[in-house]
């Protein structure tokens, strides 16, 4: 089986600092994800990337970077983390791109801002 | 963007009754619907999904019913338990492999 490391886990920022989060797999899979989970709204996807190299804007991606650095790693940059900002922020990935199968999460990233 | 709404947001339910979620979309090219639970503390995990060539599937005490005319689709868990309370999320998606989730509804299985 395979595993979905994303880092750090607890990250505390400053208002108006960039925070970048990183987001492994090592499953092979094709689709990566990254949503953020805020209490009560559920899960906002930011941004997707369905191969390398490949990167989909998703409903929440203004204020955000991504980059698909490579097939097994996704990483996210809040480009200016707002105060008082509090959020979980998930990772997922799928098997193959253009054939839709279940999401695989990581175990999130925590963020604070003060 | 596309938005998946989920009702309801809270449900008690007492140990043994049933308990029902219901999930609408918008977009007609939805072909993939799965659901997740996910406890507290840890990451939400597919529990049972339905493809839009179906209009029902069973996995032991979960149930899915998907309305495509309607475009809804609905999470039945017959004969709950104590360990069924957790959150749980419904999620569409088509062939361009953006899913998109509910807003979630925390479950509680009352003793």
């Amino acid at each position: 089986g395979g595993i979905i490391t994303q880092t750090p886990k607890f990250l505390i920022g400053q208002e108006g600092q960039k925070l970048t989060l990183k987001c492994q797999q090592n499953f092979n899979h094709d689709t990566m994800y990254w949503y953020r989970q805020d209490s009560g709204k559920g899960l906002r996807l930011i941004y997707y990337s369905i191969t390398e190299n490949d990167l989909q804007k998703g409903d929440l991606s203004e204020g955000y970077d991504a980059s698909r650095e490579k097939k097994s790693s996704f990483s996210l940059t809040v480009t200016s983390a707002q105060k008082n900002e509090m959020a979980v922020f998930l990772c997922a990935s799928s098997i193959v791109a253009s054939i839709n199968e279940r999401l695989f999460f990581g175990h999130g990233t925590k963020l604070s801002v003060l | 963007g596309e938005q998946v709404e989920q009702l309801p947001s809270i449900l008690r339910v007492q140990e043994g009754s049933s308990a029902s979620i219901n999930c609408s979309y918008e977009d007609s090219a939805s072909n993939y619907f799965p659901w997740y639970k996910q406890e507290p503390g840890e990451n939400p995990k597919l529990i049972i999904d339905i493809r839009s060539n179906m209009e029902r599937k069973q996995i032991q005490e979960l149930i899915v019913l998907l309305d495509k005319k309607a475009k809804r689709f609905s999470l039945h868990i017959t004969d709950t338990q104590p360990g069924d309370s957790a959150m749980y999320f419904c999620a569409a998606s088509s062939n361009t492999n953006k899913v998109v989730f509910g807003t979630g509804t925390r479950l509680q299985v009352l003793p």
